[in-house]
């Protein structure tokens, strides 16, 4: 069975604090790993990895990807209260679209 | 474009009823999917079809639930008869169809539809 697993479970920061958040996976036929932000609503997407050791950036947002150890972090510097919500870490896998996910980070940014 | 269009967007029930969940897919996505999302386990994939036709449905819990997907504009979640412990919010998402690495493809989502079975 596919298993996707974040780090940790929740967080709280300050304004201006720097978060990194885990995803570690045990998956067969990988293809990708993509992370996506959900507030109220739908998860929305943020990035897609598929080659160890390349960054992916998108403003204070950035991501890698460590195919050798089987984890991606999410970086957030300089965290503002609009970064708060849970942040989804899923696996692509096989010649399809099935994607597997983890149960989430719930980040919080106080003032 | 409209994006993944789901409804209702909320529903509340009595346990024992019959529930039935709609979406419309992106135009021109062929594979579309259907999750579950609660506290606890967080979103699970039930089933997913590729060109209407269902690939993976291990994600399903039990005998209750049915999906059905007749043409490529429109898929149906359906519980019968309808628990407490259903009770969670219903995503579905849709992606175009691709085979191999094919970077920038992910998938959509829709707006969820939020199920509270009393």
């Amino acid at each position: 069975e596919d298993k996707v697993v974040q780090s940790p479970l929740s967080l709280v920061v300050h304004e201006g604090d720097t978060v990194t958040l885990n995803c570690s996976y045990e998956v067969t036929n990988f293809r990708s790993l993509l992370w996506y932000k959900q507030e109220k609503k739908a998860p929305t997407f943020l990035f897609m990895l598929t080659s160890s050791g390349i960054e992916k950036k998108s403003g204070r947002l950035s991501s890698i990807l460590d195919k050798k150890e089987l984890f991606s972090i999410l970086n957030i510097t300089a965290t503002q209260t609009g970064d708060s919500a849970v942040y989804l870490c899923a696996v692509r896998t096989g010649g399809g679209n099935k994607l597997t996910f983890g149960t989430g980070t719930q980040l919080k940014v106080e003032l | 474009d409209a994006g993944v269009i789901q409804s209702p967007r909320h529903e509340v029930t009595e346990m024992g009823q019959e529930v039935t969940l709609r979406c419309k897919p992106i135009s021109g996505h062929n594979s579309l999917f259907w999750y579950r999302q609660t506290m606890m386990r967080g979103l699970e994939l039930l089933i997913y079809f590729n060109n209407n036709v269902p690939i993976d449905d291990s994600g399903m819990p039990e005998d209750r639930f049915s999906a059905k997907m007749p043409n490529a504009s429109f898929s149906t979640l359906k519980i019968q008869p309808s628990e407490p412990r259903d009770s969670a919010v219903y995503f579905c998402a849709s992606t175009p169809f691709s085979r191999g690495l094919v970077s920038g493809n992910t998938i959509y989502f829709g707006e969820g539809s939020w199920l509270t079975v009393v």
